[in-house]
Parts: structure tokens; C-alpha cells; sequence
């Protein structure tokens, strides 16, 4: 059984912080990860994909993936008020027939 | 820019009545997918299909029934609507080649 663990927060960073979001998962055959951010109300956004060991960056993002451990994290510099919503980690197996696992999400907020 | 839309953003219902909910994705992708959302319980896949006439059920397809005439559209039916169903329904396609999922805006519906 697939299984992606979040904490579910509140995460509370003060504007301008680094805000740390991690993610574990159970299931050593997840090849691919994703991290969505959705704000109250509206659907899960796309924001990062990350499919090898090591750092993917994009802007002020950053997702993290050790398939050792197991664990996937998204970081987010420079931290902004908008940035609050709750980030929803999901895996999934390495082909596009996979379905994804998601997780169910930390809350951020990110304080003026 | 992955273009999904569903019919309805809000929608109200009877018991008993049958429900359509319906998504049309832009990006010739062919994954679709339909996911329920509710407080707790976070993302739960009713059913997906990964090409036209093809279904396949997710972790809770009990009550639904889904529909895929065409690649760009991906039909959801209540056959027989529940106080239960309500809840969040979001719809979401992916590439073949890639499992990272797109959502549509998703459809809160209310049975009463």
C-alpha cells in the first residue's frame, strides 16, 4: 500500500523566512514526486516535479528528494504572506500509467 | 497553459437525483482523472481513465459511474445522489509520458 505522510501544521513562518515542508512515503517503487499548493477554496496547483535524488530549484522553490530515506521536501525562500495555503506532496509509480498517492497536505502560514 | 474546466462550480441536488459532472481538458492529454475532496480525508480517487472508452476505478468508484466518449472529456455520474456525496469533486488530466496532474476548478456539490 502506497502511503504519503504529511504533517498537517500549521506551519507559521514570518514573511521573509525559509519555510521547510516535508513529505515521507512508504512505498520504494514511487519513482516521481509533486508537490501542489492549494488555496482555501480552489483546486491543487501544479508547482514542482521532482524525479531524481538531489535539488530541483525554481525561483524561490526548492524540492528535495532522498529515495533512501525515503523523504521529499519543499523549501520556499524568501517566504511571502500569498505563499500561505496548505502544500499537498504526492508520488507516484514511473510511468504515466501510474496514478497518484497524495499526501493530505501541510498548512502554511506566513505571517506579515 | 493545461486548460481543465468542469461544468458547474456550485451545485445543489436532491436525493435520489442523477448527477453529471462534467470535464474537458484542452492539452490532448491522455490521462483523466476524478477525485473527491473532503475535510480530513484529503484526495481520494474515484475513478480514472487513461484512454477514450477506458475506465478504471480508484479507491472509492461505490455510487459513481464515469464516462469517456472523447479524449478530451471525462464525465462523472452519481447515479442516484447521496447526502454522503457531498463534498468537493475535482477533475485533473495528465500526459501520457508524464504522471504529474493538472486540476480542473473543481465542483463543490451539495445534496440535500
Amino acid at each position: 500500500q502506497k502511503e504519503v505522510e504529511q504533517n498537517s501544521g500549521p506551519l507559521s513562518v514570518p514573511e521573509g523566512a525559509i519555510a521547510s515542508l516535508n513529505c515521507t512515503y512508504s512505498d520504494r517503487v514511487s519513482q516521481s514526486f509533486f508537490w501542489y499548493r492549494q488555496y482555501s477554496g480552489k483546486s491543487p496547483e501544479l508547482i514542482m516535479s521532482i524525479y531524481s535524488n538531489g535539488d530541483k530549484e525554481d525561483g524561490r522553490f526548492t524540492a528535495q528528494l532522498n529515495k533512501a530515506s525515503q523523504y521529499v521536501s519543499l523549501l520556499i525562500r524568501d517566504s511571502q504572506p500569498s505563499d500561505s495555503a496548505t502544500y499537498l506532496c504526492a508520488g507516484s509509480g514511473p510511468s504515466g500509467y501510474s496514478t497518484l498517492t497524495f499526501g493530505k497536505g501541510t498548512m502554511l502560514l506566513v505571517s506579515p | 497553459d493545461v486548460k481543465v474546466t468542469q461544468s458547474s462550480r456550485y451545485l445543489v441536488k436532491r436525493t435520489g437525483e442523477k448527477v453529471f459532472l462534467e470535464c474537458v481538458q484542452d492539452m490532448d492529454h491522455e490521462n483523466m482523472f476524478w477525485y473527491r475532496q473532503d475535510p480530513g480525508l484529503g484526495l481520494r480517487l474515484i475513478y480514472f481513465s487513461y484512454d477514450v472508452k477506458m475506465k478504471e476505478k480508484g479507491d472509492i468508484p461505490e455510487g459513481y459511474s464515469v464516462s469517456r466518449e472523447k479524449k478530451e472529456r471525462f464525465s462523472l455520474i452519481l447515479e442516484s445522489a447521496s447526502t454522503n456525496q457531498t463534498s468537493m469533486y475535482l477533475c485533473a488530466s495528465s500526459p501520457r509520458t508524464v504522471p504529474g496532474q493538472y486540476f480542473g476548478p473543481g465542483t463543490r456539490l451539495t445534496v440535500t
